[in-house]
């Protein structure tokens, strides 16, 4: 099955800064890619996603980009807050099978 | 409408005891689907439906689990005979499943613990 990980396992951001997680997958058949944020005692949120038939999508102040010859993607926040500070995950699926496989996620802190 | 929501949002349950979570998905959403969390880790997957089709399910989900959506709308998991391993946060998500929305949207999680 799918295998997700993601890098690093926390992360320490001063605000206003950027902040990037990454994360690979092993199974060159999936091509859905969502970022999850979940906060203290919430269901994780989607916060953005992306296909295997784009490299890059952006939202504000979050961006995904897509590397499918490494099998790499990243999430990139840019002048970060302090609303930012969660813990992020990263899940990638094949479309038309459902089910999301996910990374081990990375609690991020951004200090004021 | 508000979101996925799930019933209850703790339990505690002594070992051997049997418990049952509920799901309300997103109104006319026609997939839903249970992971499930352990401290530190991401969600895995458990099992998901189609209408009211239970299409796959994961090695995790043991014989003590039993996942049922009888009208296509809310969905119940059960766990017979708790185990002190069963004990993590239960998370729901429904997704429209129609065209080309594959966008799952969670709940708040049920939070057993086993003791």
């Amino acid at each position: 099955g799918e295998n997700v990980e993601q890098h690093p396992s926390t992360l320490s951001v001063q605000e206003g800064d950027s902040a990037v997680i990454k994360c690979t997958y092993s199974d060159s058949a999936s091509n859905y890619f969502p970022w999850y944020k979940q906060e203290l005692g919430k269901g994780p949120q989607l916060i953005i996603d992306i296909r295997s038939n784009v490299g890059e999508k952006k939202d504000q102040r979050i961006a995904v980009t897509l590397n499918k010859t490494a099998k790499h993607f990243s999430l990139h926040i840019t002048e970060t807050q302090p609303e930012d500070s969660a813990v992020y995950f990263c899940a990638a699926s094949i479309l038309g099978d459902y089910k999301l496989s996910f990374g081990a996620g990375t609690t991020v802190t951004v200090r004021a | 409408d508000t979101g996925v929501s799930q019933d209850p949002r703790h339990k505690i349950t002594k070992r051997g005891q049997n418990v049952t979570f509920r799901c309300d998905p997103i109104s006319e959403h026609n997939r839903l689907y249970w992971y499930r969390q352990t401290l530190g880790q991401g969600p895995e997957f458990l099992t998901y439906f189609q209408n009211e089709a239970q299409l796959e399910k994961s090695r995790l989900l043991s014989d003590r689990f039993s996942a049922e959506r009888p009208k296509g709308s809310f969905s119940t998991l059960e766990i017979q005979r708790t185990e002190q391993g069963d004990s993590a946060m239960y998370l729901c998500a429904s997704s429209p499943g129609q065209g080309s929305s594959y966008e799952q949207y969670f709940g708040p999680g049920t939070r057993l613990t086993v003791t």
